[in-house]
């Protein structure tokens, strides 16, 4: 079973500033990472896929990197409608799985 | 994006059962592996189960295993989820979510999700 697991779990961050969140796997997952964004109430959004691709309509803002192990998300200039918890997803093998998310603030 | 809407959650007792639905409309259904992924208050996204576009082979996590079972009818383009002798644990927000054609993949539509709370 792969473990992924993100850090920090919560980032206070100001308006328009840089941000990256972190996320590692417990082995090899290659490319097969995916990150979410969540607002309450809200059906999860898709944002990046293959670690590094964004998906349809996603601002480019939003940047992935990584593979193997180690990935990371960043937001370059932080807008208001993007405070949420972002979550990451490895679906390299089965069981497939999730971190346990980064909750962006507002600072 | 396509709209997937989740029903038949609610209140039920330890031990009992529930079957969920998703209705998946306006998309090719029968070409998609489909899932089901839930959060329980204050946790992250859990993933739960994934079906193969023809329903043949079935994937589940540990905790549901013998518990639950995914199925789907490509005819009416909905998916289901039975879920028997339920605990506290599996209190959580269930979503149904679409995968690509290819197996193991992300997510790239989901539904608003449906609460299913256990409990006396």
């Amino acid at each position: 079973e792969i473990v992924m697991t993100q850090s920090p779990a919560t980032l206070s961050v100001s308006p328009g500033e840089r941000t990256t969140l972190s996320c590692r796997a417990s082995q090899s997952i290659s490319k097969n990472l995916a990150w979410y964004q969540r607002k309450p109430g809200q059906a999860p959004r898709l944002l990046i896929y293959g670690s590094s691709t964004r998906a349809t309509g996603v601002p480019a803002r939003f940047s992935g990197s990584g593979s193997g192990t180690e990935f990371t998300l960043t937001i370059s200039s932080l807008q208001s409608e993007d405070f949420a918890v972002y979550s990451c997803q490895q679906y390299s093998d089965w069981p497939l799985s999730f971190g346990g998310g980064t909750k962006v603030e507002i600072k | 994006e396509v709209q997937l809407v989740e029903s038949g959650g609610g209140l039920v007792q330890p031990g009992g059962s529930l079957r969920l639905s998703c209705a998946a409309p306006a998309f090719i259904f029968s070409s998609y592996y489909m899932n089901w992924v839930r959060q329980a208050p204050g946790r992250g996204l859990e993933w739960v189960a994934t079906i193969n576009p023809s329903g043949r082979d079935k994937y589940y996590v540990a905790s549901v295993k013998g518990r639950f079972t995914i199925s789907r009818d490509n005819g009416k383009n909905s998916l289901d989820l039975q879920m028997n002798s339920l605990g506290a644990e599996d209190t959580a927000v269930y979503f149904c979510a679409r995968g690509t054609e290819l197996g193991a993949s992300p997510f790239d539509s989901w539904g608003q999700g449906t609460l299913v709370t256990v409990s006396s």
